[in-house]
């Protein structure tokens, strides 16, 4: 079985400070990992994604991420945040058992970025 | 490219009713999945399909019925709506194993 743990509900930051959203994941297999965002009343855009290859991971809009298998971790990372990056990201582990066709979705992990 | 397409937007329901949420990509994906959004809990696997003629249950499928009659379409059928079934529903579609998702942009039920 696998399972997600995004460890904060909420996170806010200022404009132009770092961002760290954090996230635990669990997987019997070698799960592939991504992370999406959400903003309000819109649909998910994929931010990034682990399979494998190098474990840090760069994605869109400045974001990266470090898949860390002896923590278990995949935590998101962006060097400065923007007014933009306010949303909600989920992290996401897909084990590669039955094709890998399972996403199992974590909480979710709102971030506000204030002025 | 429209990628992944969902009809209707909104949609409110009486209890009892039911109605056929529809989901179309045009990138001729194998993988197409249902979830459904509740706050606080993230997105829940209803159905998925790995391709035409094959469907199978998630997490949550109590309630719902697919059905993936060609690769681009993956309807899902609320047979009796209940109040516990108002949620944001997205449709995903994927190349398949290690693949990125796309969704769609949701549809918003809320049963009365």
């Amino acid at each position: 079985a696998q399972s997600v743990t995004q460890l904060d509900s909420h996170v806010s930051v200022s404009e132009g400070t770092p961002v760290l959203l954090r996230c635990n994941y669990s997987s019997s297999y070698s799960p592939s990992l991504f992370w999406y965002v959400q903003h309000p009343n819109k649909g998910l855009q994929l931010l990034l994604k682990y399979t494998s290859a190098a474990t840090l991971v760069k994605g869109i809009n400045g974001f990266e991420a470090e898949f860390k298998k002896s923590e278990t971790s995949f935590h998101l990372t962006k060097p400065s945040a923007h007014m933009s990056d306010a949303a909600e990201y989920f992290c996401v582990v897909s084990d590669r058992t039955g094709g890998g066709n399972k996403l199992t979705f974590g909480t979710g992990t709102q971030l506000k970025v204030e002025l | 490219n429209a990628g992944v397409t969902q009809t209707p937007k909104f949609q409110v329901l009486k209890t009892g009713q039911s109605m056929t949420l529809q989901c179309a990509q045009d990138m001729n994906h194998e993988y197409m999945s249902w979830y459904r959004q509740d706050p606080g809990m993230g997105l829940r696997l209803i159905h998925y399909s790995v391709g035409a003629g094959i469907t199978d249950q998630g997490e949550v499928p109590n309630g719902y019925n697919v059905s993936r009659s060609t690769t681009e379409d993956f309807p899902l059928r609320l047979l009796s709506a209940a109040p516990s079934q108002t949620s944001v529903y997205f449709c995903a579609s994927s190349y398949g194993t290690g693949a990125g998702w796309f969704f769609g942009q949701g549809t918003r039920l809320t049963v009365v």
